[in-house]
């Protein structure tokens, strides 16, 4: 299977915090992205890292991809309540070009 | 502009009715996908449409659900027959290409009893 699997399944901090969430996937990919939910509804997106490509940044948000180890994290810095939701990582690539195949998804939970 | 909208909402069926779920995805973008999310199955693949290709059907559950998209806009996906495992929210994406982000709708949520 190419789903990808996020590590931890749920996770608890502090406001002020940095929270780590992994993902690891199996076959070759073109690219993986990290998605974040609220409330069992619509995915926002929040960053494409492509094959090509090892580290990407958007505000307070850092992607790593090691596709030597077919694995990813998204690191999410001075975490604040309002980032409690529930992290996907997804990926696309090899033959079914276009589709994504998700994980499990990582529950962040932000404490005041 | 507009992302990717879906109706409607919410729905409610009747086990052994039929119901079509609309999506209109951002204006320009060439690829549209549905997704479906339950508890027991996680975010699963239904089906992909890119430009005037044949459609990518193979995540289909069952030849109870098919899908069309007209003048490579709009979208509908049908459920003939519901049945109560079909109760799930109903992802809509839509990405420029189909190496590009995807961008998703609210979801419809459907409920069959």
């Amino acid at each position: 299977s190419q789903q990808g699997e996020e590590d931890p399944q749920a996770l608890s901090i502090q406001e002020g915090e940095n929270a780590t969430m992994n993902c690891s996937y199996k076959t070759s990919i073109n690219n993986l992205q990290w998605y974040r939910q609220n409330s069992g509804r619509g995915l926002v997106h929040l960053i494409l890292i492509r094959s090509n490509e090892r580290e990407k940044h958007s505000g307070r948000l850092r992607v790593t991809l090691d596709t030597s180890k077919k694995s990813s994290s998204l690191l999410i810095t001075a975490s604040r309540a309002a980032d409690t939701a529930s992290y996907f990582c997804a990926t696309a690539g090899g033959s079914t070009l276009g589709r994504l195949y998700f994980g499990r998804g990582t529950q962040l939970t932000v404490w005041p | 502009g507009a992302g990717v909208s879906q109706s409607p909402s919410n729905k409610v069926t009747e086990k052994g009715k039929d119901v079509e779920l609309r999506c209109d995805p951002i204006s320009g973008h060439t690829a549209l996908y549905w997704y479906r999310q339950s508890l027991g199955q996680g975010l699963e693949f239904l089906i992909y449409f890119q430009g005037n290709s044949a459609p990518d059907k193979s995540g289909l559950p069952s030849d109870r659900f098919s899908a069309e998209r007209t003048g490579g806009s709009v979208s509908t996906l049908t459920i003939q027959r519901t049945q109560q495992e079909d109760s799930a929210v109903y992802l809509c994406a839509s990405s420029l290409r189909p190496v590009d982000e995807q961008f998703f709708g609210p979801g419809t949520r459907l409920t069959v009893l």
